[in-house]
């Protein structure tokens, strides 16, 4: 079943321990993205990945990380959790990096919820 | 910059009453236009899109047309379900070049029977 999974599902640390959230498709896509679910502001993108090794700044990237070794994984690491991290991360994939008509629709993972206190 | 606005929730409404969810947008260039679905405790599911001016996407009763001369994308649904009840998020796909999304802040749908 092609399909974005992410891990955890849901996560409670405290301020300032290192974590990291996977996300993994077996799509073969080339373009992945990490965005972040806040009430009132919708999903903002955090990071985007074009492909293996490939990786920019979306909207909201201050304390995140990302890395991109393989095709099929994206993580996304928060070096020092704070609370105004609190939220509902998503990850995303898409098989072009680029606005190709049939080749750029965007599949979402579950989501994963993250509480800092 | 490229945004997306959208009606405040929650709607709530009776089962098989119509449904419309205000959506507007400001975008450089020729933006295609989604409209997203977040069934409680899942992630998102796109429902339809249009990627260019007076398109009508459509899918599960469910249509939105690309309104280019009033920057809009309104969705509309003629007789709602229960099972409808969710999340509902309109999004812009930039012109840029490269795959982006930007979100309206989502509009929660509760159906009641």
């Amino acid at each position: 079943e092609a399909q974005v999974t992410q891990n955890p599902r849901y996560l409670i640390t405290v301020t300032g321990k290192k974590l990291t959230v996977t996300c993994s498709q077996n799509m073969n896509h080339e373009y992945m993205s990490w965005y972040r679910q806040d009430p009132g502001l919708g999903l903002r993108q955090i990071y985007y990945s074009m492909n293996v090794e490939v990786t920019d700044k979306g909207d909201v990237p201050e304390g995140y990380k990302v890395s991109r070794k393989e095709k099929r994984n994206f993580p996304l690491i928060l070096e020092s959790p704070s609370p105004n991290q609190t939220s509902l991360y998503f990850c995303a994939s898409s098989l072009s990096p680029l606005r190709t008509l049939g080749r750029d629709e965007q599949y979402f993972g579950p989501g994963t919820r993250l509480t800092v206190t | 910059g490229d945004s997306v606005t959208q009606m405040e929730g929650p709607v709530t409404l009776s089962e098989e009453a119509f449904l419309t969810i205000n959506c507007t947008y400001t975008a450089t260039g020729y933006p295609s236009l989604f409209w997203y679905v977040q069934y409680p405790g899942e992630g998102l599911q796109l429902l339809l899109k249009a990627t260019k001016a007076d398109d009508k996407g459509s899918n599960k009763g469910f249509e939105a047309t690309y309104r280019k001369e009033t920057t809009s994308f309104h969705l509309e649904k003629g007789s709602v379900q229960v099972s409808d009840s969710a999340v509902y998020f309109c999004a812009l796909q930039t012109s840029g070049g490269y795959n982006k999304l930007i979100f309206g802040a989502g509009t929660r749908l509760a159906v009641h029977p």
